[in-house]
């Protein structure tokens, strides 16, 4: 079974802090992706990456970056986060070998105050 | 960019009953999948349904890609079945990326 993981299931922190979030898959997947998702809005994509070191913007890339060292980690970060970044952030991962099936990890709710 | 519509936005269901939840979309894909959002928030693979017919327990699923469509069935309804169900597709040549639809709500009663 693919499993893709999330470092925290709740975080809490303050205006201006670095936040990072980690994302990992086990399944040897060449993409991966990170999502939002808010009330109303639904899911929209922030970074997505085809391999190591490669990533490309979303549709709302404004306020993160992202990191990808290793294939099977891809970290979304926070450079100063803002209360406009409380949202429910999702990870998903993907392999052309399986027809783009993607698998979601279980999510981190993050509130920033 | 590709249009995904699902419907009905809203369902209430007495336990036990049939559903069958539907969704458009408005060209070709290479990918369509659906999935349950729990009310914990984690998106959970139903069926991976580019075309044809698949079936899980309780769950089936149909694509239809000459007509551009799916349906997602649910029989015998329990209050688990209870959450967000979003049907999402993959452009070609998108690298995997996919469109998502604003979900169906479904709400299994007791």
């Amino acid at each position: 079974d693919v499993k893709v993981t999330q470092s925290s299931r709740y975080l809490v922190k303050r205006t201006g802090e670095k936040v990072f979030l980690e994302c990992v898959q086990d399944m040897d997947h060449e993409n991966m992706f990170w999502y939002r998702q808010d009330p109303g809005l639904g899911l929209r994509l922030i970074y997505f990456s085809y391999d190591v070191k490669m990533k490309e913007k979303g549709d709302i890339p404004e306020g993160y970056s992202v990191s990808r060292e290793k294939k099977e980690r891809f970290s979304l970060i926070l450079e100063s986060a803002s209360t406009n970044q409380t949202s429910m952030y999702l990870c998903a991962s993907s392999s052309i070998v399986r027809g783009y099936e993607q698998y979601f990890g279980p999510g981190t709710r993050l509130t920033v105050t | 960019g590709i249009q995904v519509e699902q419907s009905p936005p809203d369902l209430i269901l007495q336990e036990g009953a049939n559903s069958t939840l539907r969704c458009n979309f408005s060209d070709s894909v290479n990918n369509l999948q659906w999935f349950h959002q729990n009310p914990w928030g984690q998106l959970i693979n139903l069926f991976y349904i580019p075309s044809g017919t698949k079936q899980n327990g309780r769950l089936s699923a149909t694509t239809v890609a000459t007509e551009r469509y799916s349906l997602l069935y649910i029989s015998s309804s329990q209050t688990t079945d209870s959450g967000v169900y979003f049907c999402v597709v993959g452009p070609y040549n998108q690298g995997g990326k996919l469109i998502f639809g604003q979900g169906t709500e479904l709400s299994v009663k007791p």
